[in-house]
């Protein structure tokens, strides 16, 4: 069974530091994708970034990077220079699968 | 179109009661997903279509659920005799392909007393 695992339930930052959530996950395929969501307090969950599990180089968007080690099935996101609008609950996926989330928060 | 509509928003109902929820995904997607996400937890997938097509149900989808998508359009998840375990928000996406991302609606926060 494919399995998303987020070992970290809180995680908190500082304004303008840099944070990282980790996600492990379990699959036997070799050709997949892998996300990361935000779903900000009482609001709808958007995608945060992705990643091909064919692509060697680690996906990019802005502030937020991924940190893709297929071989160990780790996939981290990486948050730099926080801003208070980063607060919320973050999900990791693999496919239809979802880990059950790390809640930000970003201490002004 | 501006993204996935959810109807209704809130929904309260008392024990036993049926209830149905309705989805509209994004026009131009064909794979529509519902979820079930209680507090403090990852979204849990239920089911989810091609077209009209329901391709894929949870073990968590008990004989109580049932989704339809007619004509590979809106889609619609019926609880019928509901329980407190209920209780949740649920979650419809919709996306172009199985492995592209999915696009969240809102939800429907169903709370049964």
């Amino acid at each position: 069974a494919q399995t998303v695992t987020q070992s970290q339930p809180e995680m908190s930052v500082q304004e303008a530091e840099t944070v990282t959530l980790s996600c492990t996950y379990d699959t036997s395929e070799s050709d997949y994708y892998l996300f990361w969501y935000k779903q900000p307090p009482s609001r709808q969950m958007i995608l945060v970034i992705r990643q091909e599990a064919y692509k060697q180089q680690n996906a990019t968007e802005n502030r937020f990077s991924v940190n893709f080690q297929k071989a160990a099935k780790s996939f981290s996101l990486k948050i730099s220079d926080s801003q208070l609008g980063d607060a919320a609950m973050y999900f990791c996926a693999y496919k239809l699968v979802f880990g059950k989330g790390t809640k930000l928060t970003v201490n002004p | 179109d501006t993204g996935v509509s959810q109807d209704p928003r809130h929904k309260i109902t008392k024990r036993g009661q049926n209830v149905t929820f309705r989805c509209d995904p994004i026009s131009e997607h064909n794979r529509l997903y519902w979820y079930r996400q209680t507090l403090g937890q990852g979204p849990e997938f239920l089911t989810y279509f091609q077209n009209e097509a329901q391709l894929e149900k949870s073990r968590l989808l008990s004989d109580r659920f049932s989704a339809e998508r007619p004509k590979g359009s809106f889609s619609t998840l019926e609880i019928q005799r509901t329980e407190q375990g209920d209780s949740a928000m649920y979650l419809c996406a919709s996306s172009p392909r199985r492995a592209i991302e999915a696009f969240f609606g809102q939800g429907t926060r169903l709370t049964v007393v």
